[in-house]
């Protein structure tokens, strides 16, 4: 049962040109929203995270966009860089909700072309 | 670099065999986490160990164990190995054990079953 469905699996994109990432999930319990970068070759790293009580936070040419509603969640890299190419992984918890463990979505892979 | 280390970084062996991979995390950091990751099944949550207790359980076969020393350091034991436990293994750790407590990643270790 894939509790977080990502989309689209590959992204690919100009430079300059806005990336967008798309996330559902199902368990109204989740309350804990991170996206994670992992480039070829190493770990994941948290790039930037959202509570449900906000519908979007911005760090730097990232932002998320929260819809607590339709349960998703996005990911939004405005004037992409061929250094953004890397792949994407939104995840969600319920640490409210005792539940700690991040379930991730499947990723999706981006490129930035030049 | 996060501060996780993971060795070794990559592991070959054959089915049927037993493995140990070591994690070292973040300098205060409590918490440690062990993640599968492979092409079909993307990230997922093996197991957490806290201050040396289990935390919370994921999806781990029962031919895999794993614990958390007085340093805090992590072995993850992969025994009776199959073809499928081909995978790429994470560690993360981090500070506090919620699940909104950011986690960050070690660099893996590959792992070939032959």
């Amino acid at each position: 049962q894939q509790q977080v469905k990502q989309s689209p699996q590959s992204l690919i994109v100009q430079k300059g040109g806005i990336s967008i990432i798309n996330c559902a999930y199902e368990n109204t319990a989740f309350d804990y929203f991170p996206w994670y970068q992992q480039f070829p070759g190493k770990g994941p790293a948290l790039l930037i995270a959202i509570r449900p009580d906000v519908s979007e936070k911005k760090e730097g040419r990232f932002t998320i966009s929260f819809n607590k509603s339709a349960k998703q969640f996005s990911l939004h890299i405005m004037d992409s860089q061929p250094g953004d190419s890397a792949t994407y992984f939104c995840a969600a918890s319920s640490p409210q909700g005792g539940s700690e463990k991040l379930v991730f979505g499947k990723g999706t892979k981006l490129t930035v072309n030049p | 670099d996060s501060g996780v280390t993971q060795t070794p970084k990559h592991l070959i062996t054959a089915t049927g065999q037993r493995v140990t991979l070591r994690c070292s995390p973040r300098s205060g950091d409590l918490s440690v986490y062990w993640y599968q990751q492979s092409l079909d099944q993307g990230l997922q949550f093996l197991i957490q160990y806290y201050n040396g207790e289990e935390r919370a359980k994921g999806n781990i076969l029962e031919r895999f164990s794993a614990q958390q020393f007085p340093d805090l350091h992590s072995e993850l034991n992969l025994s009776s190995l199959e073809l499928g436990d081909s995978a790429l293994y994470f560690c993360a750790s981090s500070v506090a054990p919620s699940g909104d407590s950011a986690q960050y990643f070690g660099p893996g270790t590959r792992l070939l079953v032959l």
